[in-house]
């Protein structure tokens, strides 16, 4: 069964380095995804991204973030200067379509861990 | 916005049923889902309504008011490996963002 894989599982990093997190989305999938989750808290939309552009963006998602397919199978999360409270898990997910009853299927995630 | 709103955890025994009741506020509706998650691990779809009902899939079901602003996931027959968190979320028609609920521990007892 096609699913989501993203990489690394886990990126340890200083405060104020630039990390990039890896997704490859299901191959036919065109809408893709990326949310955060802070230890012990909800799953929390950072991004949309469709035809190679955002379609919308959280306000989390601030200058700090960029989003990129470089390819066509790689959708990446960029955080130029991590802060300590970028520490969370983040999820990549993808979908068939926009609408609602599209299913997202979400990856493994990366435990992103800001010293 | 949107803000939902649902139990923090619940406690059940092998066997039971549990209904995890979730209250919503969104400025356009255009669904209601429910994910599970294990331990931290990837969310993963259990259902979907977009409609006033109920909608079974196996020992799962989700029903939908959408004049309440309400819905509700029942696990039937509960098994040790139901023990996850469940998070409803509903797609806004505006600008069709998923928004998660805090989420519902269960824990199933033996």
């Amino acid at each position: 069964e096609p699913e989501v894989t993203q990489t690394p599982s886990h990126q340890v990093t200083q405060m104020g380095q630039e990390v990039i997190l890896r997704c490859v989305p299901i191959s036919n999938h065109l809408y893709f995804y990326w949310y955060r989750q802070i230890l012990g808290q909800k799953v929390e939309f950072l991004v949309s991204f469709y035809n190679n552009e955002i379609s919308e963006k959280s306000e989390i998602f601030d200058d700090q973030f960029s989003v990129e397919r470089p390819d066509g199978s790689n959708f990446t999360l960029k955080i130029r200067s991590t802060k300590l409270e970028d520490s969370a898990m983040y999820f990549c997910a993808s979908s068939e379509g926009i609408a609602a009853y599209n299913e997202q299927f979400f990856g493994p995630g990366t435990r992103l861990t800001v010293l | 916005g949107q803000s939902l709103e649902q139990p923090s955890e619940v406690t059940a025994v092998e066997g039971a049923i549990v209904q995890i009741n979730c209250t919503y506020q969104t400025s356009g509706f255009y669904g209601l889902s429910w994910y599970q998650q294990h331990d931290g691990g990837a969310p993963t779809f259990l259902s979907y309504n977009a409609l006033d009902g109920l909608e079974e899939t196996g020992r799962f079901s989700s029903f939908l008011s959408r004049s309440d602003s309400y819905g509700y996931l029942l696990l039937q027959e509960l098994q040790m490996k139901d023990s996850a968190s469940y998070f409803c979320a509903v797609r806004d028609s505006v600008d069709y963002k998923l928004s998660f609920g805090a989420g519902t521990t269960v824990t199933v007892r033996a």
